[in-house]
């Protein structure tokens, strides 16, 4: 099973608002309204910052939205700040055999 | 507060063993499933599987069945993973994580866990 597929790379100036998608399959998503994403800065642990599709833990920035609509997520990150540069994954919850499938991971480059 | 202390860097040689472990702490261990994450050197996140905290049972994704092993001492509130015949393309951070709902939901990590394989 490949990975959700996710842009390589986006990038926005400080202030700026942007959208990372996350495409797959009907089977990839499962008909569950589980998706995750995670934040990832170089030589750290991923941080949960949605999960089922639109929640936010305790402690994640409200500038932080997400949203599902057929067989494509989206993150939105508003009002870019230079600490949101980093690397960001989806993840669902699958109906196939590999219960949990990552994105390939999209970089985030605040210029 | 809620913590995942995992064991230090390890360098094998192709063929070893290896075993990390990944201690909990701050929160009920056996209430909340653990998964295992692998991240290869400039590369993406992989699930590997997890492991029910309370019954013990292990459920491996495709492609990590066989010389991969996740077990419990909940003695000491600590999951393991463990790796058999060591490969070079073993090498990678290996993570815990703790499950918050379902499984691709992991609100707690540990700190990582790089495994190098080397001649």
């Amino acid at each position: 099973q490949s990975a959700l597929t996710q842009p390589a790379s986006v990038s926005g100036s400080p202030g700026q608002s942007i959208t990372i998608s996350c495409t797959g399959t009907s089977s990839d998503f499962g008909g569950y309204n589980s998706v995750s994403w995670y934040q990832q800065h170089p030589g750290k642990a991923p941080k949960l910052l949605i999960y089922d599709v639109s929640n936010r833990p305790s402690g994640v920035s409200n500038r932080f939205s997400a949203s599902k609509s057929g067989n494509t997520a989206s993150l939105t990150i508003s009002g870019l700040q230079a600490e949101d540069e980093a690397d960001y994954y989806c993840c669902s919850y699958t109906s196939s055999a590999t219960l949990v499938i990552f994105g390939g991971g999209t970089k985030l480059t605040v210029l | 507060q809620v913590q995942l202390v995992q064991s230090g860097s390890e360098l094998k040689k192709p063929g070893a063993s290896v075993k990390v472990s990944c201690k909990a702490s701050g929160y009920t261990f056996s209430s909340y499933a653990m998964n295992w994450v692998r991240q290869a050197p400039g590369q993406g996140l992989e699930w590997m599987g997890w492991i029910n905290t309370n019954t013990g049972d292990p459920t491996y994704a495709q492609g990590f069945t066989g010389r991969f092993v996740f077990s419990l001492d909940t003695s000491v509130n600590t999951a393991y993973l463990q790796i058999s015949s060591l490969k070079a393309e073993d090498t990678a951070v290996y993570f815990c994580a703790r499950v918050m709902t379902t499984v691709n939901n992991n609100d707690y990590w540990g700190q990582g866990t790089l495994v190098a394989v080397s001649s």
